[in-house]
């Protein structure tokens, strides 16, 4: 069973504008919630992370929003910028557990 | 910085044949990981360990064995390997939990079996 889904699989956004990207997860244990960016033959790396006591969590560009009663959390990403274009994970975690979403590849055109 | 270090970018091998992935990480972390990586399902967790020759299944273990003798090194083995086991593979290493649980990755493995 996915407890954590991201349901956009691509997403294109021009350069400058906001990209958002979403993820809904369906285990209310989860306490910690992380997003990870990938390009193309690299692994994961670490980008924003938000706890379960926060609401939202920001980083420069990124921002991470944590709506616990929709089990629901997003990442805005302003201003886009082509370097960005990536396939974008969103994790959950509770102890040693981490689960994770079969990613959005974001696409932001010049 | 912390490194995840996968002994193989690209492998391809044959069914029947066992293979052996390395994942060695430098930051002395007690937690490390195998997973798999496939279009439309993410990453799905295949082994973890917590320790030294400590070792616990994930969602998907059938058809893999893992090895950890030393802290630093945690191997992925496919006993006999089968085409479905194409795949890209990735090696994780934490800190031992805590409340900022962020795993670290290699670059991962594509392993090709025909």
């Amino acid at each position: 069973d996915q407890q954590v889904k991201q349901n956009s699989p691509s997403l294109s956004v021009q350069e400058g504008r906001i990209s958002i990207l979403n993820c809904d997860y369906t285990n209310s244990m989860f306490d910690y919630f992380l997003w990870y960016k990938k390009y193309p033959a690299e692994g994961p790396t670490f980008l924003i992370s938000i706890s379960s006591i926060k609401d939202k969590n920001e980083d420069g560009r990124f921002t991470v929003f944590l709506n616990k009663s929709a089990k629901h959390l997003s990442l805005h990403i302003v201003p886009s910028q082509p370097g960005d274009s990536a396939v974008y994970f969103c994790a959950a975690s509770v102890v040693n557990d981490m689960r994770f979403g079969a990613g959005t590849r974001l696409t932001v055109k010049p | 910085d912390v490194k995840v270090t996968q002994s193989s970018r690209y492998l391809v091998k044959r069914t029947g044949e066992k293979v052996f992935l390395e994942c060695v990480q430098d930051m002395d972390h007690e937690n490390m990981f195998w997973y798999r990586q496939d279009p439309g399902l993410g990453l799905r967790l295949i082994y973890f360990s917590y320790d030294v020759k400590m070792k616990e299944k994930g969602d998907i273990p059938e058809g893999y064995s893992v090895s950890r003798e030393k802290k630093e090194r945690f191997s992925l083995i496919l006993e006999s390997a089968s085409t479905n086991q194409t795949s890209m593979y990735l090696c994780a290493s934490s800190r031992r939990s805590g409340a900022k649980n962020i795993q670290y990755f290699g670059a991962g493995t594509r392993l090709s079996v025909l």
